[in-house]
């Protein structure tokens, strides 16, 4: 089956800290890898997307890798800010290999709360 | 962005309703998605859609049906309303020139 993992499950971290959030996934077969960021009861906000044949995307104090062969993908925030506080997301879109349904594949998150 | 409204925004109902949550796009995407979060969980597929003719079930789609009834409009209905469907539904859009997909803000669903 194919699966999403993060690790940790919630993280806190002082102001001004750089942190690392981690996905990884069961299958390599991957179309690409998206990572977003959901602030409570709130929609998801793409941050950074990594296509199957790229290593790292990079947005302002955001950069994503990712490591096809062992399975997995980091994001790297420099610097945290408060701002930063929420869940964040990773999720794949598998190749669609015998008929395997479309979509993304998300894992469940790590609740960041950056203190001031 | 691909301006993808969801409505309600919230309901409340009671088990054993039915209920529809409608989802609308203005750019023109042929593939339309429904995904279900439940607390501390990522989101899991539901059902998706090609195009009108093109329904697929996801993950979890026992209890729910959905209708394409135009290109802009995918809605996702739950024939009769259980307790554990209570969620935050979130319906998706795929940009093929991006590559990604883009959600829409969410319907807060509370089933009592």
């Amino acid at each position: 089956k194919q699966e999403v993992t993060q690790i940790p499950a919630a993280l806190s971290v002082p102001e001004g800290e750089n942190l690392v959030l981690n996905c990884s996934f069961t299958d390599s077969a991957i179309y690409n890898l998206q990572w977003f960021r959901q602030d409570p009861g709130k929609g998801l906000t793409s941050l950074l997307l990594i296509q199957s044949s790229q290593r790292e995307q990079t947005s302002g104090r955001l950069n994503a890798s990712l490591d096809k062969s062992s399975g997995r993908s980091t994001l790297y925030i420099a610097a945290s800010q408060p701002g930063d506080s929420a869940t964040y997301l990773c999720a794949v879109k598998w190749f669609r290999s015998g008929g395997g349904a479309d979509g993304l594949t998300f894992g469940k998150g790590t609740h960041l709360i950056i203190q001031p | 962005d691909a301006d993808v409204t969801q409505t309600p925004r919230n309901r409340i109902t009671k088990t054993g309703k039915r209920i529809m949550l409608e989802c609308s796009q203005t750019k023109g995407h042929d593939r339309m998605y429904w995904y279900r979060q439940d607390p501390g969980l990522g989101l899991r597929l539901i059902y998706y859609s090609f195009d009108v003719k093109d329904i697929n079930k996801g993950e979890i789609s026992d209890g729910y049906s959905v209708s394409r009834q135009a290109q802009a409009k995918f809605s996702l209905s739950l024939e009769s309303a259980i307790p554990n469907q209570t969620a935050l539904y979130f319906c998706a859009v795929w940009d093929i020139d991006q590559e990604t997909q883009y959600f829409g803000p969410g319907t807060r669903l509370l089933v009592l």
